[in-house]
Order: C-alpha cells, then sequence, then structure tokens
C-alpha cells in the first residue's frame, strides 16, 4: 500500500506558485521522498527526490518537514502544461526491485487561465 | 539524449492472440522495470531487470505474463493468449543504477486493448 496521503485535486492560477501538500507521516529511516507528474496519455516523468534537505532544480522545489512526516512540492510559476497528475511516492532505502515505486491516487491539479 | 522508447504506442489485439510489446531503456541504465496501469490508476509493478538478469517476477499476473532482456538493454514483454482483463497501458522505466537514489524514467507507454 502507498505510504503517502494526498488530497485528490487542487486548482491553481496560471502563472501563479502551485504547492502540493503530500503526507508521509510513517516514513522511517533512510526512506527517499519522490515526486513525479502523469500528463494525459504520456508516461509519468520524474520531477524530484529528497532525503532530508530541500531540493531545487530545474522544474521545481521540494520543502521537506525537520520531522520529515510531509513535504511540499512547490511549482514557482505553474503553465496550463502542468495540469497533470502529481504523485508523492516514498520509495524505500534498498536497491533492486525492494526500491520499486508504489504510486497512490495522486493529486490531480488543474491549472486555470 | 534520447528517452526510454516503447513501442508499439497502441496496441489492439483479439482474445487468445500473442502480443510483444517492447521497451528501449536509455543507454546504459541497468535496472529495468515494467508497469501495468489500468484506466484510472497508478501504475503496479510488474518485473525488475538488473542488466540481463530478471530478479523479480512477482509482480506478473499470471504465467501468461512473461519478460526478458537477454542483452542487458532492449527488453520484450509477452503476453500469450491474451484477454480482456489484460486491457491497460503496460510502462516501462529505466534507471542508471539499482541504487534508491536513482531515479526512474519512465516511456509513454504501450496502450492494450484486447477485444
Amino acid at each position: 500500500d502507498a505510504k503517502t496521503t494526498q488530497p485528490p485535486s487542487m486548482d491553481c492560477a496560471e502563472g501563479r506558485a502551485a504547492n502540493l501538500p503530500c503526507n508521509h507521516s510513517t516514513i522511517s529511516g533512510n526512506e527517499y521522498v519522490y515526486w513525479y507528474r502523469q500528463i494525459h496519455s504520456q508516461g509519468p516523468q520524474y520531477i524530484i527526490h529528497g532525503l532530508k534537505n530541500n531540493e531545487t532544480n530545474e522544474m521545481a522545489s521540494l520543502i521537506i518537514t525537520e520531522d520529515r512526516k510531509s513535504s511540499t512540492l512547490i511549482l514557482p510559476h505553474a503553465t496550463l502544461r502542468d495540469t497533470a497528475v502529481y504523485y508523492c511516492i516514498v520509495r524505500v532505502p534498498y536497491g533492486g526491485s525492494q526500491g520499486n515505486l508504489i504510486f497512490g491516487k495522486g493529486t490531480k491539479l488543474s491549472v486555470k487561465p | 539524449g534520447a528517452g526510454v522508447s516503447q513501442s508499439p504506442r497502441y496496441k489492439v489485439a483479439k482474445r487468445g492472440q500473442d502480443v510483444a510489446l517492447r521497451c528501449d531503456p536509455i543507454s546504459g541504465h541497468v535496472s529495468l522495470f515494467w508497469y501495468q496501469q489500468a484506466l484510472g490508476q497508478g501504475p503496479e509493478f510488474l518485473t525488475y531487470f538488473q542488466n540481463e538478469a530478471q530478479l523479480d517476477k512477482s509482480g506478473l499476473p499470471s504465467d501468461r505474463f512473461f519478460a526478458e532482456r537477454p542483452e542487458g538493454s532492449v527488453s520484450t514483454l509477452k503476453i500469450q493468449r491474451t484477454q480482456q482483463e489484460d486491457s491497460a497501458v503496460y510502462l516501462c522505466a529505466s534507471s542508471l543504477t539499482d541504487s534508491p537514489n536513482s531515479p526512474l524514467h519512465f516511456g509513454n507507454g504501450t496502450r492494450l486493448t484486447v477485444t
């Protein structure tokens, strides 16, 4: 079972920041927090991941709380092309198939003009 | 560089036919995963390869499903005697190493429809 809780849907105005929350209160040890998104008819797209520290790349920022029980994905200037289902995934710290991604239902983000 | 490539993009099969779905991972990627995604659901794990070795096939739903990666690069997922419940999107993902710190990169999938 997925170990994360996300709101089923969110709206965001174009040009504004989109802040997508994720609860992972049972995260343990050195489990990673990964974010993917899936645009209709495409495969999941990797966005960002982190362990303890906040992370930023060209797509987004990931803010992880100090107790690591929740995180927020931030898209700084949302565009219509960011409309997608966003998945927050806790990945166990083991290699191989034990580290396979377990997808939940995600958050459907709708960016509106 | 090129991403993960899957073919065909769409496949329609009559019930009982065999199908073969191809995955070209990113060059040099050691790990390869196959996932199945039903309509409206998140992807679910099918099987895992490290180079040419299939190390985990626990997610394959029946013995009609078979996967191979003979030279440690291209992989093929084969479904024998397809059934209607096999209709889904089949996704392939690869990662540079088998470390949990190494992101999976997905292809756009093959949408299989069994009629």
